[in-house]
């Protein structure tokens, strides 16, 4: 157990439909992260949040990504206007000691 | 952050030899070197790191090694079992940043 839970686990979605991802760490993490996974690739930095502040946002992050973490707890990760190369996994994962992160079992976008 | 390489992509190694995996770094500020182990469709699971004040640290069957100087960090696993089979990820980052590198994996089988 991570203690990041993740939902949904897989995601179908038409081109052009815009998709909504939480993490909601079971426990209090000041520390939450967003990255995303390719097949055949190493996770990739999305974005970060130290609370409710969200301090650090990967070149990667286009306009049609938007994440929050409203009052520190749980997080939304959303994509608009969704295109084929957006299918990936999408990884929550939490902070522990120095830079420790654990990932959550990840939300599986497929878009057709 | 830099990125980090890594070598091999595939190993395959008959069961009770040892494997393996070396990653090279050019940021000379990483101090924080994690592995992850990925099997199919599942979420990196954190298996052991290393932080730059030591060079080397061993659980078990596994072991890493950093070599500063050269700006290299290897995972070597001995006695591998089939349950060893998975894509196995490195990761380096620096202290207070949070945009943790990964390589691109290794994929490890290990024959019965």
């Amino acid at each position: 157990d991570t203690g990041v839970s993740q939902n949904p686990r897989h995601k179908i979605t038409k081109r052009g439909q815009n998709v909504t991802f939480r993490c909601d760490p079971i426990s209090e993490h000041n520390r939450l992260y967003w990255y995303r996974q390719t097949l055949g690739q190493g996770p990739e930095f999305l974005t970060y949040f130290q609370n409710e502040a969200q301090l650090e946002k990967s070149r990667l992050l286009s306009d049609r990504f938007s994440a929050e973490r409203p009052k520190g707890s749980f997080s939304t990760l959303e994509i608009q206007r969704t295109e084929q190369g957006d299918s990936a996994m999408y990884l929550c994962a939490r902070g522990a000691d120095g830079n420790t992160i654990y990932f959550g079992e990840g939300s599986w976008l497929t878009v057709v | 952050g830099e990125n980090v390489e890594q070598h091999p992509s595939t190993l395959s190694v008959q069961e009770g030899d040892s494997a393996v995996i070396k990653c090279t770094y050019s940021d000379s500020a990483s101090n924080y070197f994690p592995w992850y182990k990925q099997e199919l469709g599942k979420r990196p699971q954190l298996i052991i790191d290393i932080r730059s004040n030591v060079g080397e640290k061993k659980d078990q069957r596994i072991a890493v090694t950093l070599n500063k100087t050269a700006k290299h960090f290897s995972l070597h696993i001995t006695e591998t079992q089939p349950e060893d089979s998975a894509v196995y990820f490195c990761a380096q980052t620096r202290y207070n940043n949070n945009d943790m590198r990964f390589g691109a994996g290794t994929r490890l089988t290990v024959k019965p």
